[in-house]
């Protein structure tokens, strides 16, 4: 299987920060990374497939890069609404494989 | 709009089972893969199963290989978790999903339904 570590686990930011979260897959999954957001209570939100393809009605501010084995999702002016838990996901093979997900907290 | 809504959650003892579902709307099931994503309470996702279009081709997570079967009908647009043997650790709220092979995502979810085991 192959296993996604994210970090750092949590971050502290303020409303403008800029705010950059890191992957690594243990073995190379060229661009089969996907990247959600997920607020309590809720399920989580595609924001961006295939490395760095933003999907539709996600603001422009996030962004996602990397290949192979090193992947990052920044957000480049954080809004209030951006205080969530991120997570990555590998689309390489099955089974798909999760980061333990990244808080962004005030 | 594209909307999938689980039921079948509840409190079942250790060992027993449970039967999820997934139904569809605004949605035509059949022409994607579906998958069920799992979270146990303040933990992380865990992608547990997924069934290809046609049914002929199913994956499992290794920790529930012989105790859960995915399975989907077409026919009521609909997807299926039976879960079987079932310990406190399968305790989590149960999201279904469609899983893009084009682009490689889970997209859209449903809101998930909540499966606790306890004595």
């Amino acid at each position: 299987d192959i296993q996604m570590t994210q970090s750092p686990s949590s971050v502290s930011a303020s409303v403008g920060d800029r705010v950059a979260i890191t992957c690594r897959a243990s073995q190379g999954i060229s661009t089969w990374l996907a990247w959600f957001q997920q607020k309590p209570g809720k399920a989580p939100k595609l924001l961006i497939s295939v490395a760095s393809t933003l999907q539709s009605g996600v603001p422009s501010r996030f962004s996602g890069s990397g290949s192979g084995t090193d992947f990052t999702l920044t957000i480049s002016s954080l809004q209030p609404e951006d205080f969530a838990t991120y997570y990555c996901q590998q689309a390489k093979s099955f089974p798909l494989t999760f980061g333990g997900g990244t808080k962004v907290e005030i | 709009e594209a909307q999938l809504v689980e039921s079948g959650g509840g409190l079942v003892q250790p060992g027993g089972s449970l039967r999820l579902s997934c139904a569809a709307s605004g949605f035509t099931l059949s022409t994607s893969w579906m998958s069920w994503v799992r979270q146990a309470p303040g933990k992380g996702l865990e992608w547990v199963a997924g069934i290809k279009q046609d049914g002929s081709e199913k994956h499992y997570v290794d920790s529930v290989k012989g105790r859960f079967t995915i399975s989907r009908d077409n026919a009521k647009n609909s997807v299926y978790l039976q879960m079987n043997s079932l310990g406190t650790d399968d305790t989590a709220v149960y999201y279904c999903a469609s899983y893009n092979t084009t682009w490689g995502c889970l997209d859209p979810w449903g809101q998930g339904t909540l499966v606790t085991v306890s004595s």
